[in-house]
């Protein structure tokens, strides 16, 4: 089956390491898509990927990085930058940029600092 | 810009009653319009959207949303409540002024009573 996989499902970090999520998709989609959800807040965009070896900050950028080497994979990394990372954080494609469908999205990873 | 509200941060209705989800959006340039649910500790799915077209748009499980474009909405509805629509629901928008990258809104928090 084609889907997104985003792994692990839950993730403990100390503070002052960086972690990094890992989102895989088989769905040969061009763009790839990271945010953060929190209580009452919705999704905010991180970081968008729309072509392999390419990236965009989203809205809430600061304190993450991420890299686009493969078109089947976008791995987020938290660093010990992001003040508040505790969340749950979400992966999502779609067929390719500029295009006005929808996107599908992992299982999420939920983001604990201790 | 493109934005959206979702009215009501959580919406309480009987197991057989009516469901209506509200959701008003901003977009200097024809909108596409997507309802998501979400379920706890999961990712979004898609339950319909709007690109263009018939204004009256069926999705899965039942649900309807109407695109009227004189009062800048795409509510949610669904004539009798079942318990298994308990989830979270999210309206976003997408236009080509934002390169057709979806903006969310807060989101709805649906509850069902037996």
């Amino acid at each position: 089956d084609g889907g997104i996989t985003q792994s692990p499902k839950y993730l403990f970090r100390k503070e002052g390491q960086n972690v990094t999520l890992s989102c895989e998709q088989n769905l040969n989609h061009d763009a790839m898509y990271w945010y953060r959800q929190d209580p009452g807040q919705g999704l905010r965009l991180i970081y968008y990927s729309q072509i392999v070896n390419d990236f965009q900050k989203g809205d809430i950028a600061e304190g993450y990085s991420v890299s686009r080497e493969k078109k089947e994979s976008f791995p987020l990394t938290v660093t010990s930058a992001q003040k508040n990372p505790t969340a749950f954080y979400l992966c999502a494609s779609s067929i390719g940029p500029g295009t006005p469908l929808q996107q599908f999205f992992g299982p999420g990873t939920r983001l604990t600092v201790l | 810009a493109q934005s959206v509200t979702q009215l009501g941060s959580h919406v309480s209705v009987s197991e057989g009653a009516l469901v209506l989800l509200r959701c008003n959006y901003s977009s200097s340039v024809p909108p596409y319009l997507f309802w998501y649910v979400q379920y706890p500790n999961q990712g979004l799915q898609l339950l319909l959207k709007y690109t263009t077209g018939a204004t009256l748009v069926k999705g899965i499980n039942g649900f309807e949303a109407e695109f009227k474009k004189s009062e800048t909405s795409f509510h949610l509805t669904k004539p009798s409540a079942h318990m298994s629509d308990a989830a979270e629901y999210f309206c976003a928008v997408s236009a080509s002024g934002g390169s057709y990258i979806p903006t969310f809104g807060r989101g709805t928090s649906l509850i069902v009573h037996p």
